[in-house]
């Protein structure tokens, strides 16, 4: 059972240029999230989907932007990468219930350096 | 908003020791706690979710509790072992317009020395 998948692992980007993270899950959840965790802090949410073509946004979306085309697979992109954006980047999925109380699942992460 | 501490961030048991390890939230109007596991450089694992009417969840050697009142959860690990190090993650998800969101604590860095 794969759960969520993220691919890459690691990345080296300059700045300026940009990027797609990529995640996919076989659980069939609705509900997606990009996260970001840094050094010493909590992980914070970038962007959410609660379904197929519908994207809202987090506590920290400034930089990024989503898309949600299918059930499975929620694509973070970097435009014009920042040193600020150095950080590991979580992707979660879960089902919705109704009254909220949903499980979460995340991916291994993607470690990206921004020089 | 939302805060989740936890205390202390890091902790360090002999083998074989039960220890406890807590997480306060300001705001008691949530649908549940999580308790993640995080091993250095990889992604973060379920251990137990406590729904709000819950008071305590159990898996294996693991048993958290929740007093939502108070505002704290605690992870109780019994007869630590070497392969319990890691780092242990709570996380709240509130009830209201952030129900979408998971607010984390930083995390208690746990080591169980041999």
């Amino acid at each position: 059972n794969a759960g969520v998948t993220q691919t890459p692992k690691f990345r080296i980007l300059k700045i300026g240029q940009s990027m797609t993270l990529q995640c996919t899950q076989d659980m069939n959840h609705n509900y997606m999230y990009w996260y970001r965790q840094d050094p010493g802090m909590g992980l914070k949410l970038i962007y959410y989907s609660v379904g197929a073509g519908i994207t809202d946004k987090g506590e920290v979306p400034n930089g990024y932007n989503v898309s949600r085309s299918t059930t499975e697979d929620f694509p973070l992109r970097l435009e014009l990468a920042a040193p600020s954006q150095t950080s590991v980047y979580f992707c979660a999925s879960s089902r919705f219930m109704g009254t909220g109380n949903t499980e979460a699942f995340f991916g291994q992460g993607t470690r990206l350096t921004v020089v | 908003k939302q805060e989740v501490t936890q205390i202390p961030a890091a902790l360090s048991v002999p083998e074989g020791e039960n220890l406890v390890l807590n997480c306060s939230f300001t705001d008691s109007a949530i649908y549940n706690l999580q308790w993640f596991r995080q091993d250095p450089g990889k992604g973060l694992t379920s251990l137990l979710l406590i729904q709000s009417s819950q008071r305590e969840q159990t898996s294996g050697r693991l048993n958290a509790s929740l007093d939502k009142s108070s505002g704290r959860s605690t992870l109780y690990i019994a007869a630590s072992q070497p392969g319990d190090s890691a780092t242990y993650l709570c996380a709240v998800r509130p009830r209201d317009t952030g129900a979408n969101n998971l607010f984390f604590g930083t995390g208690t860095r746990l080591t169980v020395i041999p």
